[in-house]
């Protein structure tokens, strides 16, 4: 399978306390892309970065990229109770059209 | 507003019957995608659509089909044929296949009695 793998699966902090989740995938790609999702609905685009960058910032999101290990890291800083989602990378080969998704971490940030 | 609408958000079927998801975009993206999500795992691609008239088969599209018509509409029809179809079905769209983030609708439970 091509599908990446999230790390941990679930994790639980504090509000205010920062939340960092791993992705590791397989194959050399283009980009990588973190989404949301939180419980019964569809998911929502955060950040895309591509096999050239090694770190990009949106608000309170870093994400940054080692090509070399074939992973990515999600750092949200000063969390907050509406951040409780599930979060999912998703890589897309230099070989193909589609993306794979990774099995998500479940964050739940206690107020 | 733009956006991607997925109907109905929930439905049930008795075990044998063909069922039709629908997906509508208004965001005039060329590529439309549909993917099942089980409990607790990630997204499992089934179809995507380049362009009008064109799909591709994903990881997971026995038991499944679709049509692209136009480019609004990306329909996905879980057949009998299709073993264990009780899933979460979502629909994504972007402006092209490569290189782009994906839309999400906001899915449809489906559930096989």
């Amino acid at each position: 399978s091509q599908q990446g793998e999230e790390d941990p699966q679930a994790l639980s902090i504090q509000e205010g306390e920062n939340a960092t989740m791993n992705c590791s995938y397989k194959t050399s790609i283009n980009n990588l892309q973190w989404y949301r999702q939180n419980s019964g609905r569809g998911l929502v685009h955060l950040i895309l970065i591509r096999s050239n960058e090694r770190e990009k910032h949106s608000g309170r999101l870093r994400v940054t990229l080692d090509t070399s290990k074939k992973s990515s890291s999600l750092l949200i800083t000063a969390s907050r109770a509406a951040d409780t989602a599930s979060y999912f990378c998703a890589t897309e080969p230099n070989t193909g059209n589609q993306f794979y998704f990774g099995t998500g971490t479940s964050l739940t940030v206690i107020p | 507003d733009g956006g991607i609408t997925q109907s109905p958000k929930y439905l049930f079927r008795k075990e044998g019957q063909n069922v039709t998801l629908s997906c509508e975009q208004n965001l005039n993206h060329d590529a439309m995608y549909w993917y099942r999500q089980d409990p607790g795992q990630g997204l499992r691609l089934i179809y995507y659509s380049q362009i009008v008239n064109d799909f591709q088969k994903g990881d997971i599209a026995e038991g499944y089909s679709v049509s692209r018509e136009k480019k609004e509409s990306f329909p996905l029809t879980v057949t009998s044929a299709q073993k264990n179809p009780t899933a979460f079905y979502l629909c994504a769209s972007s402006i092209g296949v490569a290189g782009f983030w994906q839309f999400f609708g906001p899915g449809t439970r489906l559930t096989v009695l």
